[in-house]
């Protein structure tokens, strides 16, 4: 069964920096999330993203996040300066294989992301 | 925005007893309704979930209720095994032609004692 997968599963980074989060999306879905869940608490939608472009975002998704579908296949999330805050698991989804099933999502096992 | 509530927080039960969790959601406009089980360290798996032209949905022993006009929703887990100890995560949302934000409710620790 086809699952989405995310590298790396665990990134420690310092303060200020910049990193980059890998998701690769069931092949055939159409539509691709970003979650974060800070250790304990609820999973937080980040921002959704359709026909090459972000179709929401929420009020976490500021400035310094961005997100790219630079090949037919990896689906990014980039962070431009990390801060403590930002220390979290990561999970991409995905979902709609047809313009009509957009409904089920499918996560990804998760990035860690520890900032120091 | 959507606002999702989910009862009780902490959950045990003796295997074989049925446990039942529940959320409100407050946008009307919500219409898919889907259930999560995430065991520790690892991704939520989607268990199960009802859209709003349907009041009930069963899949072996685990069931979802839909009350459209108060607005909550239910899992019900009966025959509970050992291995359904997790945290269950129910969400809402309003599928749109351009995507499906999920908006989760707070989580259920359940507990299954053998």
């Amino acid at each position: 069964e086809p699952e989405v997968t995310q590298t790396p599963s665990h990134q420690v980074t310092q303060m200020g920096q910049e990193v980059i989060l890998r998701c690769v999306p069931i092949s055939n879905h159409l539509y691709f999330y970003w979650y974060r869940q800070i250790l304990g608490q609820k999973v937080e939608f980040l921002v959704s993203f359709y026909n090459n472009e972000i179709s929401e975002k929420s009020e976490i998704f500021d400035d310094q996040f961005s997100v790219e579908r630079p090949d037919g296949s990896n689906f990014t999330l980039k962070i431009r300066s990390t801060k403590l805050e930002d220390s979290a698991m990561y999970f991409c989804a995905s979902s709609g294989g047809r313009i009509d099933a957009n409904y089920e999502q499918y996560f990804g096992p998760g990035t860690r992301l520890t900032v120091t | 925005g959507e606002n999702v509530e989910q009862h009780p927080s902490t959950l045990s039960v003796q295997e074989g007893d049925s446990a039942v969790i529940k959320c409100t959601y407050s946008d009307s406009a919500s219409n898919y309704f889907p259930w999560y089980k995430q065991e520790l360290g690892k991704r939520p798996q989607l268990i199960i979930d009802i859209r709003s032209n349907v009041g009930e949905k069963k899949d072996q022993r685990i069931a979802v209720t839909l009350n459209k006009t108060a607005k909550h929703f239910s899992l019900h887990i009966t025959e509970t095994q050992p291995e359904d100890s997790a945290v269950y995560f129910c969400a809402a949302s309003s599928g749109v032609w351009y995507g499906n934000k999920l908006v989760f409710g707070a989580g259920t620790i359940l507990r299954v004692k053998s």
